[in-house]
């Protein structure tokens, strides 16, 4: 399964909203998904699983909705340490990730 | 405090192998698959496969059928990523990550950089 984001680069202030879309080539099922924020030069950390559940200690600024194809992760009033790479995951039976969206500061 | 910790980077001629280990501390090792997945420079993250530190059963990624082995220790609470034949597309961070009960991997090792060059 391919998964694309959209957009490549999102350029936002402190305290905005950011909304980035991560698009299925087949269907996932939405037990399957997961969102991941990394920051330069660290691991993935995993904010998003089951496409809307929380893990644990993730800031409910956090939000994932979606199902099927079509899979959006939304960062309400973004503060400093939100501005990092993040990618979708499906794990099925063979995982795949998105390329990554950038949220950068504007 | 769960943690995954691996071993340090490398430096490979084309043609090598490398090994990659990733220790676990804070919880039954025994109870959690371990993934390993890459990241190569400006390149999205890569599923290489899993290993069920149980059972030893493994599953790798089609692409790494016949050049990738994991394997486990569970003494020391270490698994082991073996990938021969290495060239220079095998540049790349490798994670080691535990899988949790809901099937998604929830904590991360921190990397280690494999460097494949002559």
């Amino acid at each position: 399964i391919v998964l694309t984001q959209s957009p490549g680069t999102l350029s936002l202030s402190p305290g905005e909203r950011a909304t980035l879309s991560c698009r299925a080539s087949q269907s996932v099922s939405s037990s399957s998904l997961a969102w991941y924020r990394q920051r330069p030069g660290q691991a993935p950390r995993l904010l998003i699983y089951a496409a809307s559940s929380r893990a644990t200690g993730i800031s409910d600024r956090f939000r994932g909705s979606g199902s099927g194809t079509d899979f959006t992760l939304t960062i309400n009033r973004l503060e400093p340490e939100d501005f990092a790479v993040y990618y979708c995951q499906q794990y099925g039976s063979s995982p795949t990730f998105g390329q990554g969206t950038k949220v950068e500061i504007k | 405090q769960i943690q995954l910790v691996q071993s340090g980077a490398e430096v490979k001629k084309p043609g090598a192998s490398v090994k990659v280990s990733c220790k676990a501390f804070g919880y039954t090792f025994t109870g959690h698959y371990i993934h390993w997945v890459r990241q190569a420079p400006g390149q999205r993250l890569e599923w290489m496969g899993w290993i069920n530190p149980a059972s030893d059963g493994t599953k790798y990624a089609q692409r790494f059928q016949g050049r990738v082995t994991m394997t486990r220790d569970t003494a020391t609470s270490t698994a082991h990523m073996h990938l021969t034949r290495l060239t220079p597309d095998d540049t790349a961070i490798y994670y080691c990550a535990r899988e949790d009960t809901t099937m998604v991997t929830d904590f991360w090792g921190q990397g280690t950089l494999v460097t494949v060059s002559s």
